[in-house]
């Protein structure tokens, strides 16, 4: 079955420090991958996807990540964090040529910002 | 452009009392809706989705139903509430082979 996992539950880094946020997934092809960042009682805004070509994906918010296929992982990466990376991010696998392409999410890493 | 709203944002109700929680989208046509659930520290899950008006998949069983009267319209509901089907419920829209596009979400607190 299709599955995406996000190993870290809750990762907290200063501010001014790099970032990468894990996502591995589980599927027969390759898919359409996807971040989102959500605010506390918000909804989802896209971060940045990769549907194919260069596998280094760059993003809003100085967000990149990069697919790698041999792993089956897609991580977030951040140079440097400001405190308004501060939210839950989630991780989400497109499924081409399933019923309705539907998307898969993560189970969300939640960012803290250590000032 | 292509806009979705959602309705109500917060919503308490009683445990056994109906629900109705609405997706509306503007913009575009025919697109592909979904519904979802996110409970405490448990991420995203699907719940319904649909291609087309009256064409409703379910992903999990629950206490819950999805309808689609219209081609830009989803609803959510529920005959009787139960203290679980308290969260945060979804409602997002696909036009093909594209990312998912979010409403703001509906706060649901069953008590």
């Amino acid at each position: 079955a299709q599955s995406v996992t996000q190993p870290d539950i809750h990762i907290t880094v200063s501010e001014g420090a790099s970032l990468e946020l894990r996502c591995n997934y589980s599927y027969g092809a390759t898919p359409y991958l996807f971040w989102y960042v959500q605010s506390p009682g918000q909804g989802l805004q896209l971060l940045l996807k990769y549907f194919s070509g260069d596998t280094l994906v760059q993003g809003i918010k100085g967000f990149e990540a990069e697919f790698k296929r041999s792993q089956s992982s897609f991580n977030l990466r951040k140079p440097s964090v400001h405190w308004s990376d501060a939210a839950e991010y989630f991780c989400a696998v497109g499924l081409p040529y399933s019923s309705a392409s539907k998307i898969i999410f993560g189970s969300g890493t939640r960012l803290s910002i250590r000032p | 452009s292509q806009t979705i709203h959602q309705w109500p944002a917060t919503l308490v109700q009683p445990v056994g009392s109906p629900l109705s929680l609405e997706c509306t989208v503007e913009g575009t046509s025919n697109p592909n809706l979904y519904w979802y659930r996110q409970a405490a520290g448990r991420g995203l899950q699907l719940l319904f989705y649909s291609v087309g008006i009256g064409q409703i998949s379910s992903e999990v069983p629950q206490n819950l139903s999805a309808s689609r009267p219209q081609d830009r319209q989803f609803i959510l509901s529920s005959k009787k509430l139960l203290l679980s089907d308290s969260g945060f419920y979804l409602c997002a829209w696909k036009d093909g082979e594209t990312e998912a596009f979010f409403g703001q979400g509906t706060r649901l607190t069953v008590v």
